[in-house]
């Protein structure tokens, strides 16, 4: 079946513009998750979905970072203010099963960089 | 706080070479703990997982990890190496709450 959508695949954009990044879980999925890998790192968390609402948004790294999930399904990363910094690999994950049998599926990322 | 260890960085192997990448984790609590790959231009894979009961796992392509509790460490192992598993490996962690804590990877180059 079909898996863990994201776009855009690939994001340029200016130091200081608005960006949203999309992600389409595998259907059926109620939880979602998203990281973010720099180059050379493994995948840190940023904020984590079960339905409607965020349970975990500790990994958020200032309050430029925003993420929304409102029915349920699609999620929408949204970061403010952009930096150099911000230019990474964003990553978003799904599963159907929140507790200890969970396993999470990744989508192919979005590579954003910021100039 | 929890955090995974990789210890090798880059691994160079010929074909047929037997491979172990190490993995260890600082969490005291149970923990589950997985494996995932990344193909070159390909996204995370998962390739084995241990949740609890024996702990030598098994997954695809006859990669396996041993969790060794008392040594806080899950190492993958694959008796003989094959050219397509050159990639990317990242050992992960979950504990206490959902999210997972990945180590910095292992990048795995097997010449012909």
């Amino acid at each position: 079946g079909a898996g863990v959508s994201q776009t855009p695949s690939n994001k340029v954009t200016e130091k200081g513009k608005y960006v949203e990044l999309r992600c389409d879980p595998i259907s059926g999925h109620t939880a979602l998750y998203w990281y973010r890998q720099s180059l050379g790192q493994g995948p840190e968390f940023l904020i984590y979905f079960q339905g409607t609402g965020a349970a975990d948004d500790s990994g958020l790294p200032n309050d430029r970072f925003f993420a929304v999930r409102p029915e349920g399904s699609v999620s929408t990363l949204k970061i403010q203010r952009t930096e150099r910094g911000d230019s990474a690999v964003y990553l978003c994950a799904s599963s159907a099963k929140r507790g200890q049998a969970e396993t999470q599926y990744f989508g192919p990322g979005t590579r954003l960089l910021v100039l | 706080a929890q955090s995974v260890s990789q210890h090798n960085h880059h691994v160079i192997l010929s074909e047929a070479a037997s491979l172990e990448l190490g993995c260890n984790y600082s969490y005291g609590g149970t923990v589950n703990l997985f494996w995932y790959v990344q193909y070159p231009g390909q996204h995370l894979q998962l390739l084995l997982k241990y949740f609890s009961g024996d702990p030598l796992v098994k997954g695809i392509k006859g990669f396996e990890a041993e969790f060794i509790k008392s040594k806080f460490s899950f190492n993958l192992r694959k008796p003989s190496v094959q050219w397509s598993d050159t990639a990317e490996y990242f050992c992960a962690v979950r504990g206490a709450t959902n999210k997972l804590i990945f180590g910095t990877g292992t990048l795995l180059a097997v010449q012909p």
